[in-house]
């Protein structure tokens, strides 16, 4: 696609659930980055992928928290027994290399309840 | 440590007045400075950076912006606003000595531009 998509764009999930994030990044572009942008403020940063390989996972709030991306495309954000400080938006961001300016997708507003 | 500070919640300005969004940034190297806008219900979208060279950058939509090294900032400008202008602005730094490509984002600052 033109952009980078991720779905769902909403997602409400009840407290001890287990949710899926997914990012499909622009075609050809080799890192994908993880955010996490809680309400009013600005996003952090939470995990790193060249291709397959998770090169930093160091901005992952917990164990709860998982990230893959298995054949170097899309990926997936997952968090296991969600809690209501997950609440946030999620958003992926793509760039042909590490170096280069990041295209960031709509987010998935996650609200935990 | 890298960190970045935008000291203004908010910024209101009358359409066709010059506007400014102020960044600070602390960082250990020599960074890459980012600015980002954020409209409603939509993604991040790049509008400029500066990597070396000019000080003065120029970006999208007639945005620019000036990096002093001695005062560490990198504030984003425009010459005469628009009100489609308004939207939330970040400020994003990057570690030119880091392998992993991460940003650091500021808190972001609410830009308002009245007709």
């Amino acid at each position: 696609g033109a952009g980078v998509s991720q779905s769902p764009r909403y997602k409400v999930a009840k407290r001890g659930q287990d949710v899926a994030l997914r990012c499909d990044p622009i075609s050809g572009h080799v890192s994908l980055f993880w955010y996490q942008q809680a309400l009013g403020q600005g996003p952090e940063f939470l995990t790193y992928f060249q291709n397959e390989a998770q090169l930093d996972k160091s901005g992952l709030p917990s164990d709860r928290f998982f990230a893959e991306r298995p054949e170097g495309s899309v990926s997936t954000l997952k968090i296991q027994r969600t809690q209501q400080e997950d609440s946030a938006v999620y958003l992926c961001a793509s760039s042909f290399s590490r170096g280069d300016r990041a295209f960031f997708g709509q987010g998935t507003r996650l609200t935990v309840v | 440590a890298q960190s970045v500070a935008q000291p203004e919640d908010q910024v209101k300005v009358a359409e066709g007045n010059p506007l400014t969004v102020k960044c600070t940034y602390s960082v250990s190297g020599n960074p890459y400075l980012f600015w980002y806008v954020q409209y409603p219900n939509r993604g991040l979208q790049f509008l400029l950076k500066y990597i070396t060279g000019d000080n003065l950058v120029k970006g999208s939509y007639g945005f620019e912006a000036e990096f002093n090294k001695s005062q560490t900032s990198f504030h984003l400008k425009k010459p005469s606003a628009l009100v489609s202008d308004s939207a939330l602005y970040f400020c994003a730094v990057r570690d030119r000595g880091s392998t992993l490509g991460r940003l650091y984002f500021g808190r972001g600052t609410q830009l308002t531009v009245w007709p």
